[in-house]
């Protein structure tokens, strides 16, 4: 009974070719989120939708793009790669309350 | 500038005894503080939280105190145990309908058996 599911948990790619990471929710969560979290460093938010509200974080590259297509799904686009995006992205939902829900992230191997 | 700080990068301790892990915040519009632990190779899992009204929570072994006045927060595990061993993360928000939360460098505690 997964609750925040992100695909796929390692993601290689070469260096300037586009790659989408995906995530999907069971909670039914209004909010949904996207971290970024590079070797012994905090998670760093990206962006995050309320509902179909995206909010881009002031220092995420324009790089960095997301998608909510509906309730349970979001997506991370990483348009043009380079060897510095490679990190472990997290994908996160939260309903009502504050705590956020972690999904087991997606490690991402740039070439 | 960091918001949240976790001074103790790494934490030692013997099965059966306390771990006390620490965090300090500087900004006073935090209202809601996280702690979350994390093995290697998955997502963080929350652990137990506070708000900013309370100074003490407990939860089976685990217990977050919150200093206000020094913007200081603590988790307790008593007793440790091997499976505790892992990276814990302090988060803070400032609350508001999206929840945004700040995180901390993380502490890696080792349980020792």
């Amino acid at each position: 009974d997964a609750m925040v599911i992100q695909n796929p948990r390692y993601q290689v790619t070469q260096f300037g070719k586009p790659v989408t990471l995906s995530c999907s929710q069971t909670l039914n969560h209004n909010v949904m989120y996207w971290y970024q979290q590079k070797s012994s460093q905090a998670p760093k938010l990206l962006f995050h939708y309320y509902d179909k509200d995206f909010n881009n974080e002031a220092d995420t590259p324009d790089n960095f793009q997301s998608r909510r297509p509906n309730t349970s799904f979001c997506f991370l686009d990483i348009r043009s790669p380079g060897l510095g995006d490679a990190a472990m992205y997290l994908c996160a939902t939260s309903g009502s309350m504050d705590t956020q829900y972690f999904g087991p992230g997606t490690r991402l191997t740039v070439l | 500038d960091q918001q949240v700080k976790q001074n103790s990068p790494s934490l030692s301790v013997q099965e059966g005894r306390i771990s006390i892990l620490n965090c300090d915040y500087t900004n006073s519009m935090f209202d809601y503080f996280l702690w979350y632990k994390k093995y290697p190779a998955e997502g963080p899992t929350f652990l137990i939280s506070i708000s900013s009204i309370k100074d003490k929570n407990e939860d089976g072994r685990f217990t977050v105190f919150l200093n206000k006045s020094a913007k200081h927060l603590s988790l307790h595990i008593v007793p440790s145990q091997p499976g505790d061993s892992a990276v814990y993360f302090c988060a803070a928000s400032p609350g508001g309908a999206t929840n945004k939360l700040i995180f901390g460098t993380g502490t890696l505690l080792a349980v020792q058996p």
